[in-house]
């Protein structure tokens, strides 16, 4: 069965900071990830997909992600955080046929002057 | 144009109400969602449109019915609703179903129901 983890519910970091969130996913055939970012009362804005080909994945706002194929892993990273990364971030692995998203359980980021 | 539009953006409504949400793209898109999503949580798949046809009903009460009466436009409409769907109702649209094409998200109706 299809599923993400995100082990992380909330993590606050400073600014200026790096960032790295965590995405874990479970699927049996070839992946397609997504990071979508969320800010408060607001509809899920992509930041970066991963179909195939090189594994580090540039998106927008600064964010990159790496997939390893050897870890089901596909995490998020940003090297400084800005206040305005505030939000909450889904990871979200794409299905070739049916429901087309499988979202992880989020993981809320805080930032600190 | 990238955008997803729903309207309205807040809804209160009593519960023998009813009410409609509407959603429209304009990128061709031949797959349109409706996700349900409460706070705090990842958002809920409800129903999916394929080519204008119902796709999936991911169980959903049927006080919940949606229609998607052009490849442009998806409405959901509400009715008898009770104060647990009070959520963040989103609309997304994707060039097709599945294969990994990605979806693009309105800014979700905030729906209070009391």
């Amino acid at each position: 069965a299809q599923s993400v983890t995100q082990p992380d519910i909330h993590i606050t970091v400073s600014e200026g900071a790096s960032l790295e969130l965590r995405c874990n996913y479970s699927y049996g055939a070839t992946p397609y990830l997504f990071w979508y970012v969320q800010s408060p009362g607001q509809g899920l804005q992509l930041l970066l997909k991963y179909f195939s080909g090189d594994t580090l994945v540039q998106g927008i706002k600064g964010f990159e992600a790496e997939f390893k194929r050897s870890q089901s892993s596909f995490n998020l990273r940003k090297p400084s955080v800005h206040w305005s990364d505030a939000a909450e971030y889904f990871c979200a692995v794409g299905a070739l046929f049916g429901n087309q998203f499988y979202f992880g359980t989020g993981t809320s980021l805080t930032v600190i002057p | 144009d990238t955008e997803v539009t729903q309207t309205p953006k807040h809804l209160v409504m009593g519960m023998t109400n009813k009410k409609s949400l509407k959603c429209e793209q304009h990128m061709g898109h031949r797959a349109m969602y409706w996700y349900k999503q409460k706070a705090k949580k990842p958002p809920e798949l409800m129903f999916v449109y394929s080519y204008e046809k119902l796709s999936i009903n991911e169980s959903v009460p049927s006080r919940f019915s949606p229609e998607c009466p052009n490849s442009s436009l998806l409405n959901l409409h509400l009715h008898a609703l009770q104060p647990e769907d009070s959520a963040l109702y989103l609309c997304a649209s994707s060039r097709i179903q599945g294969r990994g094409s990605e979806a693009f998200f309105g800014q979700g109706t905030r729906l209070t129901v009391v």
